[in-house]
């Protein structure tokens, strides 16, 4: 079975502009939740969708956003990047939730200069 | 809120020898879950082991095993036999299922030592 997909694992942008990141969950795995990992502030919860809606959100401004499509995939978008906004993205996919274990990809490693 | 903290931002360990992790955290509620994930330099996040707050007896697989002590908030991950395969960072999470989120400490760096 494949694990976690995220693509592509690496970006660079500039201040100002937008970045959509892509996440392929696990085959059967309905929910996908998303992280922002820096070294100043850690592991910080993005949001989490199950069956194309959003469940849950953090505290994090309006230029990030996130759907997820019938097929279970995801994609999240930082419009406008600022500086602090340069961070390892993860997604985690599960089944249905927080009873079931999360699966992580990879990452996406963003760069804004 | 809630809150995980772990206290040792880097600990190291002579192979084949057992090194235990720290964290704490704060809540109200009284159903959550526990977890430990390792972050190799790979930097995919690799579930190590998994604690339901309602059940007493302490989560072990394998080589890895916690001691979850409810009452004090604490919930520490013990490596046994290390090995230079668990040289990683460990973090601590907090999820309940109702938040549908993971609240996640600072990480300890764990070095082995051949």
């Amino acid at each position: 079975k494949a694990g976690v997909t995220q693509t592509p694992r690496y970006l660079i942008k500039t201040r100002g502009q937008q970045v959509t990141l892509s996440c392929s969950p696990i085959s059967g795995h309905r929910s996908v939740s998303w992280y922002q990992q820096t070294p100043g502030q850690g592991l910080q919860f993005l949001f989490e969708y199950f069956s194309e809606t959003q469940r849950n959100k953090g505290n994090f401004p309006g230029r990030f956003s996130g759907r997820q499509f019938s097929n279970s995939r995801s994609e999240m978008n930082v419009s406008t990047l600022e500086l602090g906004d340069s961070a390892l993205y993860l997604c985690a996919s599960s089944f249905s939730g927080m009873d079931e274990k999360l699966f992580f990809g990879s990452g996406t490693q963003l760069s804004v200069l | 809120a809630q809150t995980v903290t772990q206290s040792q931002p880097e600990m190291s360990v002579q192979e084949a020898e057992t090194v235990t992790l720290s964290c704490t955290y704060d809540t109200s509620e009284s159903d959550y879950y526990l977890f430990w994930y390792k972050q190799p330099p790979s930097r995919q996040m690799i579930l190590v082991i998994r604690q339901e707050a309602y059940k007493q007896q302490n989560a072990t697989e394998n080589r890895f095993s916690v001691n979850f002590q409810k009452a004090a908030k604490s919930f520490s991950l013990k490596i046994s036999d290390s090995q230079l395969g668990d040289a990683a960072m460990y973090f601590c999470a907090y999820g309940t299922q109702g938040a549908q989120k993971l609240v996640f400490g600072q990480g300890t760096r764990l070095t082995i030592n051949p």
